[in-house]
């Protein structure tokens, strides 16, 4: 595709609830990422991909949290048992390679409110 | 622990007038320094780069300068507009890792007609 996209771009949740959010990096992008960015802060890692093995959860706040990415491509995050403190924007964000400084594109993102 | 952090968390500027945002980072081991460029309601957009072997790297309107020795990453934006209003963050990677991106808080930049 065009860019990296992602889905729902909102989604409200009740306290408790368990949610998925998804992400379609760039078609060929070896490396995908996760981030948490809350309100006028600055996008916080949580989980990096290299294809379909995860590399690196140490972003990860608890057990709550889930990420997979089965076949490589597209990849999703799950949130069971939803907090308050939840809330916040998901980005997901997409490179080509891994070499270090290859360039990172993000979606636009999911905000997620736990009501 | 490892941060990124800016000087300035909101900067206001007339049109046509020069930009410079300035971060503060405090791992010196990071070898790669990023901005981006968030607008309401998107993601943040790729602005320009550095690497740690380097002092300057100029982009179309946009300049990046490190100084390794104060730890100190600033952007340049010549000519503001207003479609240059947005938040910026400057991000590093620390070596070693798997390329995951360390952020600021990001400053807010206002450009006024």
């Amino acid at each position: 595709g065009a860019g990296v996209s992602q889905s729902p771009r909102y989604k409200v949740a009740k306290r408790g609830q368990d949610v998925a959010l998804r992400c379609d990096p760039i078609s060929g992008h070896v490396s995908l990422f996760w981030y948490q960015q809350a309100l006028g802060q600055g996008p916080e890692f949580l989980t990096y991909f290299q294809n379909e093995a995860q590399l690196d959860k140490s972003g990860l706040p608890s057990d709550r949290f889930f990420a997979e990415r089965p076949e490589g491509s597209v990849s999703t995050l799950k949130i069971q048992r939803t907090q308050q403190e939840d809330s916040a924007v998901y980005l997901c964000a997409s490179s080509y390679g891994t070499r270090s400084g290859e360039t990172q594109y993000f979606g636009p993102g999911t905000r997620l409110l736990v009501l | 622990g490892e941060s990124v952090g800016l000087h300035l968390p909101t900067l206001s500027v007339q049109e046509g007038d020069n930009s410079i945002i300035n971060c503060a980072y405090s791992n010196s081991a990071s070898d790669y320094f990023i901005w981006y460029k968030q607008e309401s309601g998107k993601g943040p957009q790729f602005i320009i780069d550095i690497r740690s072997n380097m002092d300057k790297r100029q982009g179309q309107r946009v300049t990046v300068l490190l100084n390794k020795t104060v730890k100190h990453l600033s952007l340049q934006i010549a000519a503001t507009q207003p479609g240059d209003s947005a938040v910026y963050f400057c991000a590093e990677r620390p070596s070693g890792g798997y390329n995951k991106l360390i952020f600021g808080a990001g400053t807010r930049l206002a450009v006024h007609p």
